[in-house]
C-alpha cells in the first residue's frame, strides 16, 4: 500500500524558518517525482514545489528563493526547507507522489498525505 | 502562468442528479488536466487524469471531457458520498495551477 505521512509542521513567528519531512513507503521512491502542494485555511489547492526523479526542481514564484525542495532517495524521504517565513505561508502542507516519472504524469497528483498545518504568527 | 478557471463556484444538487463543473485554462494545454475530489478534513483525491482517464477506483459515474482550452467534469447521477469540493489542475507546464474549486451542496 502506497503511503505518504508528512511531519514537521509547527507554529513559528514571522521571519522564522522550518522543516517539513515526507515519508514514503510502499513503492519504489526514487521512480517518482514527489511534490509538495499546500492549502490555506478556507482556501484551495496551491502547488508549491516539485521535485523530479533526476532532482531537477520546480517551484511557485509565491516560494522560490525562499523554500528548497530535496529528496533522499535512500531513505524514502522528501523534504522541505522553509526559510523567511509569512502569515502567508500559513496552510496545510501535503506531501504528493506524482503519478508517474516523466511529464505529464509526473504532474498529476496520485497519492496525497494526510498534510501537516504550518502556521506562521507572532 | 496558465489561468485556471472554474465554474460554477458551487452548486446546489439533489441525490440522483447530474452535475456538471467547467475549467478553463487561459491558455491551450492539449488534454493534460487532471479533477480532484476533497471533503471537509481530509486530502485530495484525484478523480481523473488526461481530461479524461479514470482514475482506478473511481465510480463509472464520474467523466471528464474537453481539450484545448475548455473541459468538463459531470457527475452522471450524485450519490450522498459525492457531496465535495472539485478542483482543477493543469499539467501542461509549470507552475502548475488549480482552478478555484466547486462546492458541490446539498439541496
Amino acid at each position: 500500500e502506497v503511503r505518504v505521512s508528512e511531519s514537521g509542521g509547527t507554529l513559528v513567528q514571522p521571519g522564522g524558518s522550518l522543516r517539513l519531512s515526507c515519508a514514503a513507503s510502499g513503492f519504489s521512491f526514487g521512480n517518482y517525482a514527489m511534490s509538495w502542494v499546500r492549502q490555506a485555511p478556507g482556501k484551495g489547492l496551491e502547488w508549491v514545489s516539485t521535485i523530479g526523479v533526476g532532482g531537477d526542481t520546480f517551484y511557485a514564484d509565491s516560494v522560490k528563493g525562499r523554500l528548497t525542495i530535496s529528496r533522499d532517495n535512500s531513505r524514502s524521504t522528501l523534504s522541505l526547507q522553509m526559510n523567511s517565513l509569512s502569515a502567508d505561508d500559513t496552510a496545510v502542507y501535503y506531501c504528493v507522489k506524482s503519478y508517474g516519472a516523466s511529464s505529464p504524469g509526473s504532474r498529476y497528483f496520485h497519492h496525497w498525505g494526510q498534510g501537516t498545518l504550518v502556521t506562521v504568527s507572532s | 502562468d496558465i489561468q485556471m478557471t472554474q465554474s460554477p463556484s458551487s452548486v446546489s444538487a439533489s441525490v440522483g442528479d447530474r452535475v456538471t463543473v467547467t475549467c478553463r485554462a487561459s491558455q491551450v494545454i492539449n488534454t493534460w488536466l487532471a479533477w480532484y475530489q476533497q471533503k471537509p478534513g481530509e486530502a485530495p483525491n484525484l478523480l481523473i487524469y488526461a481530461a479524461s482517464s479514470l482514475q482506478s477506483g473511481v465510480p463509472s459515474r464520474f467523466s471528464g471531457s474537453g481539450s484545448g482550452t475548455d473541459f468538463t467534469l459531470t457527475i452522471s447521477s450524485l450519490q450522498p458520498e459525492d457531496f465535495a469540493t472539485y478542483y482543477c489542475q493543469q499539467a501542461n507546464s509549470f507552475p502548475l495551477t488549480f482552478g478555484g474549486g466547486t462546492k458541490v451542496e446539498i439541496k
